[in-house]
């Protein structure tokens, strides 16, 4: 079974920080790659997914993640976060072939101060 | 077009007790999946429901149990209820069953076991 694994549980940073989340995902087959943002007292929403073709994909509100097949990892970035970036995140897989059934990290908690 | 709704939003029972959550899909989406997520965790994949039956199964014992009815909303049964199954309950649709599809999330209904 494939698993999910996000290295950093809490992130403070000031505003203009540039910000990097790890994830790490273990499957041996094909996946899709899904980053979802889930803003204070709002629903989980998607930021940015990667299914194939160019593994540099770009999101909403200025992130991308880069997807590195030999390291198995899907890094979400931001060159310069906002204070409206405090959020919690989360990275989640899908196994191709496997139906529509969202694997996810335990999330990853931003805060960003001013 | 309205998005992922669920009722009720909070709900307090007591060990023992069976509990209903429903969900209506977003407009167009046959697919409705269920997840689990506990405090401090990232959603757990429950089960999902394509057309009426369900159409895989995470790791839940049989007293969690769903139904979803001709119009594409659902319902999430727990019987027994146990204090570990105090968690928010999440909702999600789907326009198709496959893993490239994008899932929309609901608000959730926070269930609390006594």
């Amino acid at each position: 079974a494939q698993s999910v694994s996000q290295h950093n549980h809490h992130v403070i940073l000031s505003e203009a920080a540039s910000l990097e989340l790890g994830c790490n995902y273990s499957y041996g087959g094909t996946v899709n790659l899904f980053w979802y943002v889930q803003y204070p007292g709002q629903h989980l929403q998607l930021l940015l997914k990667y299914f194939s073709g160019d593994p540099l994909v770009k999101g909403i509100k200025g992130f991308e993640a880069e997807f590195i097949k030999s390291k198995f990892s899907f890094n979400l970035r931001k060159p310069s976060v906002q204070w409206s970036d405090t959020a919690e995140y989360f990275c989640a897989v899908t196994v191709t072939g496997g139906g529509n059934k969202l694997t996810f990290g335990t999330g990853t908690q931003l805060k960003v101060e001013l | 077009e309205t998005g992922v709704t669920q009722s009720p939003t909070h709900l307090i029972k007591t060990r023992g007790q069976q509990v209903t959550l429903r969900c209506s899909s977003q407009s167009g989406h046959n697919t409705v999946s269920w997840y689990q997520q506990a405090l401090g965790q990232g959603p757990q994949f429950i089960f999902q429901y394509y057309r009426e039956e369900e159409n895989g199964r995470g790791n839940f014992p049989p007293r969690f149990s769903g139904l979803q009815f001709p119009n594409y909303s659902s319902e999430l049964n727990v019987n027994a209820l146990e204090l570990d199954d105090s968690a928010l309950y999440l909702c999600a649709s789907s326009s198709y069953r496959e893993s490239t599809y994008e899932q929309y999330f609901g608000p959730g209904t926070r269930l609390t076991v006594t």
